[in-house]
Formats: C-alpha cells, structure tokens, sequence
C-alpha cells in the first residue's frame, strides 16, 4: 500500500522557534502537498510543493512564515518560523500516488507553548 | 472556486445498519472525488475514490456513487462495525487542488 512516512509526529515548541517538518514518499511524484487541520476541523490547503520551482501558497499563508523545501520528487520540508501558540495545529503533507491515490502522511501534531 | 458540503456532521448507527454520508459540490470541472477515514490522532486514510467518468464503485462493504447531473456524491458503508467509527471527509479534485467537506463524524454503537 501506499506509504508518506511524515515526522516528527509530534512536538511541543517555544514561541518564537521554528520547527521543520519532513515528508518522505516511497515513491516519486511530481507534486506534493502540505496541509493544516485544526482540531475537530477540515483541511486546509497550505501551499502546493512541486520539485525544482518555487511552492504555490494559498491566501493566507506566505512563503516567509511556512517555507517549503522539494529537493526531489520524492521528499519535501514544511518549516513553521517564529512560532505562536495560534500555530498550533496538526499538519499534513499529501501526495498523488497515482494507482494508490491521494494518500496522506500520518501527520504531526504541534503544540506552541 | 470549489464549495464542497458534507452532511451530516455527525452520524450514529447501530452495528450491522448501514451508513450513508453525502457530499454536493459546485464546479462542474471537479473530476476526482476520494473518501477519507480519520482515526483519532491519525492522518485521514483513502478509503475509496471515483472518478468523474464512473457513477459507482464498491470495495467491500464500502461504496460511493457520483451523480454528475446533480453535483453529488456519497459514501456507503454497509454492515457497520464498531471500527468504522471515525470522521470520515470527502473531497473534490478540480485543477490542481482538492477541496474538502467539513467532515462528518461516525459512531457505530455495538
């Protein structure tokens, strides 16, 4: 089956650090995804990672506060900068695994203390 | 851009009844619809999908059904147990993104 292996899987963090978050795919594709889900809520779509180009955020959501690394097609970094406790949130990272579908990575539940 | 709704947002059934969660969406280019089962403290889990050019699919005691024409598709489980509980989310894939219903959240009562 389908594997996004993402980690940490969880953390507890001082405001005003930042924490980066990795995503490994088992196999390559060509876009993946980072997600943040507040507790008991939907998804919401951060930015779109494609490899070799620059990640396309959403409205509300800016390069400098989340950046993003694709060094490859088939891992990807999400960094959390300057953390607050609003910043709290499960995130997601997703990914077209083609004949598997649009699978997620387990996520990683951060706490901003 | 894409609104997707999903109803109800809660569910309870008893085992072994069945359960059906329905999503409506807007934008007519929408082409892919996958269902999501999210376990406490777990990442959402592909459970089924359908795309725009099938109007069923079924694995198991799972199956969703696409009705183009009205602009909604729904998630059916049937034989419920106890682990089906969990929220379960649809979305919509139009360009390149997918939009996501609010969830519903499914008790499956022994």
């Amino acid at each position: 089956s389908a594997v996004i292996s993402q980690k940490p899987s969880r953390d507890i963090c001082q405001r005003g650090t930042s924490l980066t978050i990795q995503c490994q795919v088992d196999s390559q594709v060509t876009m993946m995804f980072w997600y943040r889900q507040q507790p008991g809520q939907s998804l919401t779509l951060i930015a779109t990672a494609n490899q070799g180009s620059e990640a396309t955020y959403e409205s509300g959501f800016v390069i400098d506060k989340f950046p993003i690394s694709r060094p490859n097609l088939t891992f990807s970094t999400l960094t959390v900068s300057n953390m607050s406790p609003e910043d709290s949130s499960i995130y997601l990272c997703s990914a077209d695994r083609g004949s598997y579908g649009y699978t997620f990575g387990s996520g990683t539940r951060l706490t901003v203390v | 851009g894409e609104n997707v709704e999903q109803h109800p947002s809660t569910l309870s059934v008893q085992e072994g009844d069945s359960a059906v969660i329905k999503c409506t969406y807007s934008d007519s280019a929408s082409n892919y619809f996958p269902w999501y089962k999210q376990e406490l403290g777990k990442g959402p889990q592909l459970i089924i999908d359908i795309r725009s050019n099938v109007g069923e699919k079924k694995d198991q005691r799972i199956a969703v059904t696409l009705n183009k024409t009205a602009k909604h598709f729904s998630l059916h489980i049937t034989e419920t147990q106890p682990e089906d509980s969990a929220v379960y989310f649809c979305a919509a894939y139009t360009g390149n993104q997918f939009y996501f219903g609010t969830g519903t959240s499914l008790t499956v009562i022994p």
